[in-house]
């Protein structure tokens, strides 16, 4: 039951250019898209969200896109910073439904290199 | 305000042999939410607690692993006659309200079955 994917495991980026990384999710019931970053030996830390009313939503060197009719979205990152180097996990997450609408469902992630 | 803590970081423990991993939430939080990471894989749902309830365990496995958040203490996962396959990082997230957008994840505790 894999209902959110990330199809890219890795990717790699030269300091200052665009990071894309890319999620599908096959469950239209999910309200928020939330992106977490991981470090080795770290736990997941949030990042960056989406409401499912809106497709895009900006934080800085980040920005989320939404695309619900093609259940797909995406994270930007730029300029892509050395720092950023890390494993990204997109986490679809449903609201309302009181036992099961608090967890969160993770994509398998994607390892960003950032080369100086 | 100290972050979610979890212990130990690491363990180690051989076959048959049972695991016991403790989560301290964030202060003020009364939720917790238990995730698992197999190698190379992302963080799958175990187990969503209050104090002293278990609210959601459609995620933990039917046999040997039981989950406990009592009214004073750490959550506990437990794991009984440890097999290989239960090597993982198993992660603690805490929220106030038990809402996903706002889980606090501690760094792991890191299982390895010999």
């Amino acid at each position: 039951d894999q209902q959110v994917k990330q199809n890219s495991p890795s990717l790699s980026v030269q300091e200052g250019r665009i990071s894309i990384l890319n999620c599908d999710y096959t469950n239209s019931m999910f309200d928020y898209f939330l992106w977490y970053k991981k470090y080795p030996a770290e736990g997941p830390t949030f990042l960056i969200s989406i409401s499912s009313i809106k497709d895009k939503n900006e934080d800085g060197r980040f920005t989320v896109f939404l695309n619900k009719s093609a259940k797909h979205l995406s994270l930007h990152i730029v300029p892509s910073q050395p720092g950023d180097s890390a494993v990204y996990f997109c986490a679809p997450w449903v609201v309302g439904i009181k036992a099961a609408g608090n967890k969160l469902t993770f994509g398998g992630g994607t390892r960003v290199l950032v080369k100086p | 305000n100290a972050g979610v803590m979890q212990n130990p970081r690491h363990l180690v423990r051989r076959r048959g042999q049972e695991a016991r991993l403790r989560c301290s939430p964030m202060k003020g939080h009364s939720h917790v939410y238990w995730y698992r990471q197999l190698p190379e894989e992302g963080l799958k749902f175990m187990v969503y607690l209050q104090k002293e309830n278990i609210i959601d365990e459609s995620g933990m496995p039917k046999e040997r692993f039981s989950a406990e958040f009592p009214k004073e203490g750490p959550s506990i996962l437990r794991i009984q006659q440890v097999v290989r396959g239960d090597s993982a990082a198993y992660f603690c997230a805490s929220s106030p309200k038990g809402l996903g957008l706002e889980q606090y994840f501690g760094p792991g505790t890191r299982l390895t079955v010999t």
